[in-house]
């Protein structure tokens, strides 16, 4: 596609559950980024994945958040036994091969809510 | 490790007047870059403009330009001709030859007024 692609937009789970949302980056891109956004705050860093490189993992908040990357290119980020403080704006972003000063593009997010 | 620091968390403006919003950031690398991305109310994350730290020149981008300060480690983004269509959060970002992750500041909410 023309750009990064989230999916759903928005998820309303009730506590407890497991949900997945999904990032499909930008064609050709080998870096992915998750970030996540709490309303009306800044960009929380979860994860890194570059190319066949182990993913840089130091921003998940607790064992209950993991992220894939299959056949480096779609990515999935599942969160386990869902909290309310787990409701924000997910956010992904890719960029060609994660060359420094090389331009992510971010998705529109997915929008978590926790009941 | 990297911080990117915005002390700005609100800044308002009229338009057609210019703004300038502030950042400041820390690395121990020769090699990097510097951005402002803009996330309208829409939350699309849209670059502005990026600066090479290997570059002197301060970058501009039509009504957007910076003001890269190295030693001081100072990054401001100045917005002339502010339009009601520039009102978002503003986050600068960074990212190191090393490091290849891009870390934001905390943002900066820009409202431009009539």
């Amino acid at each position: 596609g023309a750009g990064v692609s989230q999916s759903p937009s928005n998820k309303v789970t009730e506590k407890g559950k497991d949900v997945e949302l999904r990032c499909d980056p930008i064609s050709g891109h080998t870096a992915l980024y998750w970030y996540r956004q709490s309303l009306g705050q800044g960009l929380e860093f979860l994860i890194y994945f570059q190319g066949n490189s182990a993913p840089d993992k130091s921003g998940l908040p607790s064992d209950r958040f993991s992220a894939e990357r299959t056949g480096g290119s779609v990515s999935t980020l599942t969160i386990q036994r869902t909290q309310q403080e787990d409701s924000a704006v997910y956010l992904c972003a890719s960029s060609f091969q994660g060359r420094s000063g090389t331009e992510a593009f971010f998705g529109q997010g997915t929008r978590l809510t926790v009941v | 490790a990297q911080t990117v620091t915005q002390s700005q968390p609100e800044m308002s403006v009229q338009e057609a007047e210019t703004v300038t919003l502030s950042c400041t950031y820390d690395t121990s690398e020769n090699n990097y870059y510097l951005f402002w991305y803009k996330q309208p109310p829409s939350r699309q994350m849209i670059l502005v403009i990026r600066q090479e730290a290997y570059k002197q020149q301060n970058a501009t981008e039509n009504r957007f330009s910076v003001n890269f300060q190295k030693a001081a480690k100072s990054f401001s983004l100045k917005i002339s001709d502010s339009q009601l269509g520039d009102t978002a959060m503003y986050f600068c970002a960074s990212i190191t030859g090393t490091a290849s992750k891009l870390t934001f500041g905390t943002g900066t909410r820009l409202q431009v007024t009539l």
